[in-house]
């Protein structure tokens, strides 16, 4: 089955770093993804992980620990434009379908 | 455009009426996807193919829900006797999953149901 918990919101200041973790209790897990998602637009791939660390993408890092069932999105020097919901999504391995988290509510504030 | 496109973008019917979705994947994706995906949480899974072959539909879906794929390129999802329980975003996407690539999904813009 799958479980992925995330926190609902989370609130940061302009310029500052805020991470998003992701835990996961998938069967024949493969990889975790990253989207995030505009209100009221389609969600967008931030990152995916399949090994375990950091994978850096400008502003944007992704880490996965695949003992613990762990994954965090850290979102460093945030952007009032960065004000979105974040949504963790782990890959099932034997057909590489996604179950998403109820994702995160980032608000940035000035 | 080449993307993930969906249609209609917003649909309001009255409970009991039957609602037809459309969805044109990228040319070349051979995955198709249908999620729900209502206020405040994440997208929740319906069904999907691999081409033409629908591989799996969420135990969630009740009978009202079929969804199609003929030809392995667009797919339709058709719920019948709307209940208001159904209004949410319906989102389609698409990937070319392979080993040597992510798969990471594209989403189309989404079709916004309302059941009065």
């Amino acid at each position: 089955g799958q479980n992925i918990d995330q926190p609902t919101e989370m609130t940061a200041t302009e310029g500052a770093i805020v991470q998003i973790n992701c835990t996961y209790q998938t069967s024949g897990f493969n990889g975790l993804f990253w989207y995030q998602q505009h209100a009221g637009e389609a969600p967008t791939f931030l990152s995916y992980n399949v090994l375990d660390g950091l994978e850096e993408k400008g502003r944007f890092s992704s880490f996965l620990s695949r003992s613990k069932g762990y994954s965090y999105l850290l979102l460093k020097e945030l952007q009032m434009k960065d004000s979105a919901s974040y949504l963790c999504a782990a890959e099932r391995g034997y057909d590489y379908k996604l179950s998403f988290g109820a994702g995160t509510t980032v608000t940035v504030r000035a | 455009d080449t993307g993930v496109s969906q249609d209609p973008r917003h649909k309001i019917t009255k409970r009991g009426q039957n609602v037809t979705f459309r969805c044109d994947p990228i040319s070349e994706h051979n995955r198709l996807y249908w999620y729900r995906q209502t206020l405040g949480q994440g997208p929740e899974f319906l069904t999907y193919f691999q081409n033409e072959a629908q591989l799996e539909k969420s135990r969630l879906l009740s009978d009202r829900f079929s969804a199609e794929r003929p030809k392995g390129s667009f797919s339709t999802l058709e719920i019948q006797r709307t209940e208001q329980g159904d209004s949410a975003m319906y989102l389609c996407a698409s990937s070319k999953r392979e080993a040597a690539n992510t798969g990471e999904l594209f989403f189309g813009e989404g079709s916004r149901l309302t059941v009065l």
